[in-house]
């Protein structure tokens, strides 16, 4: 199993500004996925973390506004950035251990909103 | 394309009723995985099961069981004698091998007492 950090669990932020999000898995893992949930909506991956390389966006989603991090095998970042109160969802962070794994481990989640 | 459909977006029972959350995938590959979490009003999500492709058998837990049908593409969930706790949203969700999970758009259910 693993167990995942996030951080911060909430936060309020005026629009225009960045916010970091971290996510500290217990163990190593080679992919971390970042997703977003809109409120009242489902979970929309917006990218895969890879230590050692640049993160994988899907469609509709970019760099620029959601750069992200992967230092080493047991942390990662997402950025959001310039935000606005459309980018007001929680955003989760999950991994997937590797080949025969039980569960896709997911954080507590960051509840941000945008005013 | 890999798609996950839940087509029922809200339920509504009474306590001690029995329900069933519909999910139907699309997928081309032979190997894949099936989910379903379960998100209280807390926010966090709650693993309830996997079920890979090759293994098409029923699976009860409690209250709870699975009904996997590749003919039908799909992987329903049942609640037997619901309780007020049970009340959440559930998410049915693909995954191809180890990759990235796919998920359905999610049916509330809420269990009056």
């Amino acid at each position: 199993s693993a167990v995942i950090s996030q951080k911060p669990s909430r936060d309020i932020c005026q629009r225009g500004t960045s916010l970091t999000i971290q996510c500290q898995v217990d163990s190593q893992v080679t992919m971390m996925f970042w997703y977003r949930q809109q409120p009242g909506q489902s979970l929309t991956l917006i990218a895969t973390a890879n230590q050692g390389s640049e993160a994988t966006y899907e469609s509709g989603f970019v760099i620029d506004k959601f750069p992200i991090s992967r230092p080493n095998l047991t942390f990662s970042t997402l950025t959001v950035s310039n935000m606005s109160p459309e980018d007001s969802s929680i955003y989760l962070c999950s991994v997937s251990p590797g080949a025969g794994f039980a569960e896709a481990f997911f954080g507590q989640g960051t509840r941000l909103t945008v005013v | 394309a890999q798609k996950v459909t839940q087509a029922q977006t809200e339920i509504s029972v009474v306590e001690k009723e029995d329900v069933t959350l519909d999910c139907v995938y699309e997928t081309r590959d032979t190997t894949y995985y099936l989910f379903w979490y379960k998100q209280p009003p807390s926010g966090e999500l709650v693993f309830l099961i996997r079920r890979n492709s090759f293994d098409e058998q029923n699976e009860i837990s409690g209250r709870y069981s699975w009904n996997f049908q590749k003919s039908t593409s799909s992987f329903n969930f049942t609640i037997t004698a619901s309780q007020v706790v049970d009340s959440a949203v559930y998410f049915c969700a693909l995954s191809l091998n180890t990759d990235k999970l796919i998920f359905g758009t999610g049916t509330r259910l809420q269990v009056f007492p």
